[in-house]
């Protein structure tokens, strides 16, 4: 079956650690994203990448960093520079391009800061 | 300015019936796509439907149609024949020809199903 999958689900973090969610893709897709949620609100871009060993910031990059070293991977780290980190981060991709590129999205991952 | 609102922050329909999902946005780029996506309880995003800006036709697919109204900014969700599997938060995305395959996204709707 062709997706994405995003590891841990739950992801507790004690302050001034860095931690990395996991991203992965089969759909062969060139494009990735990483989105944060707060509770009751909508998704904000926090990085993107259309090639590997590429990638751009999106609205909120202060206190994350990414890597794509593969097509298939995307890992995000939240660094202790992300003063508030406790949210629910999704990941998704897409093919390359602008009309009709829908974004498929990652069950997400819900990181607690202890 | 916000590039997509949407103004029900939540919305309550009865089983069976039809209910009407409020998008506007604000983009100068002629070349534009707008997505809406479901977002269970669960948290996976769910695409659902999508309407490109010289789409001269509304999209639809299966229960779900998109009221498109260009002049207006204006790209409104409809749901037929609700089921309480419907229940769950509903986003409406745009992307932009200068932003490339970038989105951006509302704050939501939630849409509650009663029996």
């Amino acid at each position: 079956d062709g997706g994405i999958t995003q590891s841990p689900k739950y992801l507790f973090r004690k302050e001034g650690q860095n931690v990395t969610l996991s991203c992965e893709q089969n759909l062969n897709h060139d494009a990735m994203y990483w989105y944060r949620q707060d509770p009751g609100q909508g998704l904000r871009l926090i990085y993107y990448s259309q090639i590997v060993n590429d990638f751009q910031k999106g609205d909120i990059a202060e206190g994350y960093s990414v890597s794509r070293e593969k097509k298939e991977s995307f890992p995000l780290t939240v660094t202790s520079a992300q003063k508030n980190p406790t949210a629910f981060y999704l990941c998704a991709s897409s093919t390359i391009g602008f009309e009709r590129e829908t974004q498929y999205f990652g069950p997400g991952t819900r990181l607690l800061v202890l | 300015a916000q590039k997509i609102t949407q103004t029900q922050p939540g919305m309550f329909v009865q089983e069976k019936e039809a209910v009407t999902l409020d998008c506007t946005y604000d983009t100068s780029d002629q070349s534009y796509g707008l997505f809406w996506y479901k977002q269970p309880s669960s948290g996976e995003m769910i695409f659902l439907i999508y309407q490109g800006s010289y789409d001269e036709q509304n999209a639809t697919e299966g229960r779900y149609s998109l009221n498109f109204q260009k002049a207006r900014k204006s790209a409104n969700l409809v749901i037929s024949a609700s089921q309480l599997g419907d229940s769950a938060m509903y986003f409406c995305a745009m992307s932009e020809e200068t932003s490339g395959s970038r989105l951006t996204f509302g704050e939501g709707t939630q849409l509650t199903v009663n029996p």
